[in-house]
């Protein structure tokens, strides 16, 4: 069962543009955390926001959760091309199991 | 070079046969984890193990099996009974802290694609 939903889907902005998505779920949970993945390729860890936390920042990213609104978003400022891949939002939800439950991912494209 | 590895990179498989997807990890997990992606979806999680000699399904373990005999390794089959196999088969895991499960990140192989002849 899908737990998060990306909005939108897909994003092209030019490089140096910032870039937001959005990721809602559905029930309460302990942390979500945002993957990246290029390509043909696995998933890379960006950022985790654990559920008593509003804001994370690293580096060029920025991840808001808002609990109220069973919602995060993902700033991704001064993109590069190098950020063109599909993004992730991932929940864990309560009962010990450590599932990982993914979206459909939003996939950006950056223009040169 | 610590990390997780899967092999093949590609796998073909022919009608009425099991294959075996390999992931190794040396980052001294203790949970692994395998998912299936289809083309512009999400990952959905197939098998996870928290400890060696235990595992649990996940949301789509029907037509899959899966082993634990060492921390390092969780091979992932792919039976005869999965009718519908092609995809890309993602191999993570993770540690685990405390006992109360609150879910740390998952590290991520590269991934198997499997295609069928």
């Amino acid at each position: 069962s899908q737990q998060g939903e990306e909005d939108p889907q897909a994003l092209s902005i030019q490089e140096g543009e910032n870039a937001t998505m959005n990721c809602s779920y559905k029930t309460s949970i302990n942390n979500l955390q945002w993957y990246r993945q290029n390509s043909g390729r696995g998933l890379v860890h960006l950022i985790l926001i654990r559920s008593n936390e509003r804001e994370k920042h690293s580096g060029r990213l920025r991840v808001t959760l808002d609990t109220s609104k069973k919602s995060s978003s993902l700033l991704i400022t001064a993109s590069r091309a190098a950020d063109t891949a599909s993004y992730f939002c991932a929940t864990v939800v309560p009962g010990g199991a450590q599932k990982l439950v993914f979206g459909q991912g939003t996939r950006l494209t950056i223009n040169p | 070079d610590g990390g997780i590895t899967q092999s093949p990179k590609y796998l073909f498989r022919k009608e009425g046969q099991n294959v075996t997807l390999s992931c190794e990890q040396n980052l001294n997990h203790d949970a692994m984890y395998w998912y299936r992606q289809d083309p512009g979806q999400g990952l959905r999680l197939i098998y996870y193990s928290q400890i060696v000699n235990d595992f649990q399904k996940g949301d789509i373990a029907e037509g899959y099996s899966v082993s634990r005999e060492k921390k390092e390794s969780f091979p992932l089959t792919v039976t005869s009974a999965q009718k519908n196999p092609t995809a890309f088969y993602l191999c993570a895991s993770s540690t685990l802290l405390g006992f109360s499960g609150v879910g740390e990140t998952q590290y991520f192989g590269p991934g198997t694609r499997l295609l069928v002849l």
